[in-house]
């Protein structure tokens, strides 16, 4: 069973850092691209970053690009999102998923506030 | 950046009823070389992570009830569910994966009367 669990959200003042993670099972992680997809509070989803099987490219919005690095361990099947200075407009839930073209498996999500 | 605009943005029916979703793309989303519709529906259920149903345009995956059914090419799409069910209470989403930056309807809330 693929499973996706995401941790390491929380509360931050504007301008500070977050790392997220995700553990993947349930599959052979190191043979998939894997994106990250946000949902700020009541509204749609935002595709955030997306990063090939080993790692050697990133992609990311023009809303997060210079702030927001993903990256990946094959080794441990994690996925990482590193955030920094974050706006409020970054407060979301995080979920990372499994890219098959489209994403097919979606973890849990986790939820980010920036706030003073 | 590729635009996808769903409508309606809300809709209620009864139970059993047919219910049709659209979503239309900015640009085609139609890849001449391997003629896929890169292509997405979402279901997104109160206080659950999205779940995909359908993709490229019109392939349903594994699990999804054939009561869903997604068509449509080029630039207009369409999401049918042939008879609602309670369960399917959700927020419909579709998602073009055409192109970076990957972009998002802002989604059709299906109320059930």
């Amino acid at each position: 069973e693929v499973q996706l669990v995401e941790s390491g959200g929380g509360l931050v003042q504007p301008g500070r850092s977050l790392k997220l993670s995700c553990v993947a099972s349930g599959f052979t992680f190191n043979n998939y691209w894997m994106t990250w997809i946000r949902q700020a509070p009541g509204k749609g989803l935002e595709w955030v970053a997306s990063i090939t099987n080993t790692g050697g490219s990133t992609y990311y919005p023009d809303s997060v690009k210079g702030r927001f690095t993903i990256s990946r361990d094959n080794a441990k099947s994690t996925l990482y999102l590193q955030m920094n200075s974050l706006r409020s407009e970054d407060t979301a839930t995080y979920y990372c998923t499994r890219d098959s073209s489209s994403s097919d498996y979606w973890g849990q999500g986790v939820m980010v506030t920036v706030s003073s | 950046d590729i635009v996808m605009t769903q409508t309606p943005s809300s809709q209620a029916v009864s139970a059993g009823e047919k219910v049709t979703m659209s979503c239309k793309s900015s640009q085609s989303l139609l890849y001449s070389e391997n003629k896929k519709n890169y292509l997405a529906w979402y279901q997104q259920k109160p206080g659950q992570s999205p779940k995909l149903l359908i993709s490229w345009a019109s392939t349903r995956e594994s699990g999804v009830p054939d009561r869903f059914i997604g068509s449509g090419s080029g630039t207009d799409f369409t999401l049918t569910i042939s008879s609602v069910q309670a369960e399917d209470l959700a927020v419909y989403y579709c998602e073009q994966y055409y192109d970076t930056p990957l972009t998002f309807g802002s989604g059709t809330k299906l109320e059930i009367k």
